[in-house]
């Protein structure tokens, strides 16, 4: 079974810009977390999907937003980008089924620096 | 509330000794917590997970310590190896509660030298 994939895996853009970045999670699983991963606030949640509605948001201003399509496959935008935007995202997918407790599995993540 | 406190921030172990991360949460609402390893330029990939009913978990090398009264727990890494070079994060759920969102420890980072 593939894994998650993440697109594009690096990225670079130039503040007040916006991004769009691609998670496509294992095969069946329903569940999709976004992370933001930096040197400074370590690994904090975005937000997380299930069957197209966001289910949980973290404490993050609203230029960050995300979706998730029919088919699980999610995205996330930031608009206006700032420097401080600048780190690794990572998405992770579970199979959230009957109930059952699920490891996440993450993907590699896109480095994104905002120059 | 929502912190989970990870101890040390660095760890330095010669090959064949053992590795000892601790982390420490507030909230008793959590209810599962795994451990992730991550390789520089790779994601998290999970390493261990334990829940609060049991006080202790076993998987080759590694070994979850949990202190439900303390609401502590730890990661031993045992017969340390070049290998397991690599930085570890704690983290915590509350997945009763239908989320899958983790609140991750600050990680630490082990080098183990041969």
């Amino acid at each position: 079974k593939a894994g998650v994939t993440q697109t594009p895996r690096y990225l670079i853009k130039t503040r007040g810009q916006q991004v769009t970045l691609s998670c496509s999670p294992i095969s069946g699983h329903r569940s999709v977390s976004w992370y933001q991963q930096t040197p400074g606030q370590g690994l904090q949640f975005l937000f997380e999907y299930f069957s197209e509605t966001q289910r949980n948001k973290g404490n993050f201003p609203g230029r960050f937003s995300g979706r998730q399509f029919s088919n699980s496959r999610s995205e996330m935008n930031v608009s206006t980008l700032e420097l401080g935007d600048s780190a690794l995202y990572l998405c992770a997918s579970s199979p959230r089924m009957d109930g059952s407790q699920e490891t996440q599995y993450f993907g590699p993540g896109t480095r994104l620096l905002v120059l | 509330q929502q912190q989970v406190k990870q101890s040390p921030q660095s760890l330095i172990v010669q090959k064949g000794g053992i590795s000892i991360i601790n982390c420490a949460y507030e909230n008793t609402a959590f209810d599962y917590f795994p451990w992730y390893q991550q390789f520089p330029g790779k994601g998290p990939a999970l390493l261990i997970a334990i829940r609060p009913d049991v006080s202790e978990k076993k998987e080759g090398r590694f070994t979850i310590s949990f202190n439900k009264s303390a609401k502590q727990f730890s990661l031993h890494i045992m017969d340390s190896q070049p290998g397991d070079s690599a930085t570890y994060f704690c983290a915590a759920t509350e997945f009763s509660y239908n989320t899958d969102k983790l609140i991750f420890g600050t990680g630490t980072r082990l080098q183990v030298f041969p």
